[in-house]
């Protein structure tokens, strides 16, 4: 059974400092890493899809890396603004195929004016 | 674009009613849909994933008979919970993909049952 773990579990930063978690993830049959982020009554909404070690991908002021050898993923949100307000999941895929994502219980992050 | 819709938002039953869970694709047709559970503080667990026109492949520990999937159409996906206990209280949340999981998957927006 996979077992995805975030880090941390929730998070208070400031409106404009810039801010990181961590997904770590077995890095035995990896096959990709999905980021999700999760605001409050709506759905979630996948910010990335990521499959290569060392990848790098940018989506505006949030980023993320991928390790897959050591079997970690960090993402990253530049100057947070009160929209950035969310729980981001992490999700890895083992199997390529019609199985399904293990996910981690997400980091809930809140921004403060 | 890729737009989920998952209905009711939420419902409160009493025990031993079955509850109905409806998540419609309504902008792309998904080729598979997965159902998850959520308790309080823990992960999205999978339960379900179901292919349209065939019969959903349960993951461990998921009663089939209790937890009735159906996909009719390449749009259009079921969850009934039948003779719904408390125990089955929870977060349910369907997703869709269109070309396999190492796509992105698009969510509903997540039922919260609550049986009584």
């Amino acid at each position: 059974i996979l077992n995805v773990e975030q880090s941390p579990q929730s998070l208070h930063v400031q409106e404009g400092d810039s801010t990181n978690f961590t997904c770590s993830f077995p890095s035995s049959n990896f096959y990709a890493l999905h980021w999700y982020r999760w605001e409050t009554a709506k759905s979630p909404e996948a910010l990335f899809v990521m499959t290569l070690n060392g990848d790098e991908k940018k989506k505006g002021r949030i980023s993320a890396t991928l390790n897959t050898k050591e079997g970690y993923s960090y993402l990253y949100i530049k100057g947070s603004q009160p929209e950035d307000s969310a729980t981001y999941l992490c999700a890895s895929d083992s199997g390529g195929g019609a199985d399904g994502l293990t996910f981690g219980k997400g980091t809930h992050l809140i921004i403060q004016p | 674009g890729a737009v989920v819709s998952q209905h009711p938002s939420r419902v409160i039953c009493k025990s031993g009613t079955s509850v109905k869970i409806e998540c419609r694709s309504l902008d792309f047709q998904a080729t598979t849909m997965f159902w998850y559970r959520q308790f309080p503080k823990q992960s999205l667990m999978l339960m379900a994933t179901s292919n349209e026109g065939s019969k959903a492949t349960y993951e461990q520990g998921v009663e089939k008979d209790k937890f009735l999937i159906n996909h009719a159409s390449l749009t259009l996906s079921t969850l009934t919970v039948t003779s719904a206990h408390p125990e089955d209280s929870s977060f349910y949340i369907c997703s869709a993909s269109r070309a396999g999981v190492t796509e992105k998957l698009f969510f509903g927006s997540g039922t919260q049952l609550s049986v009584l």
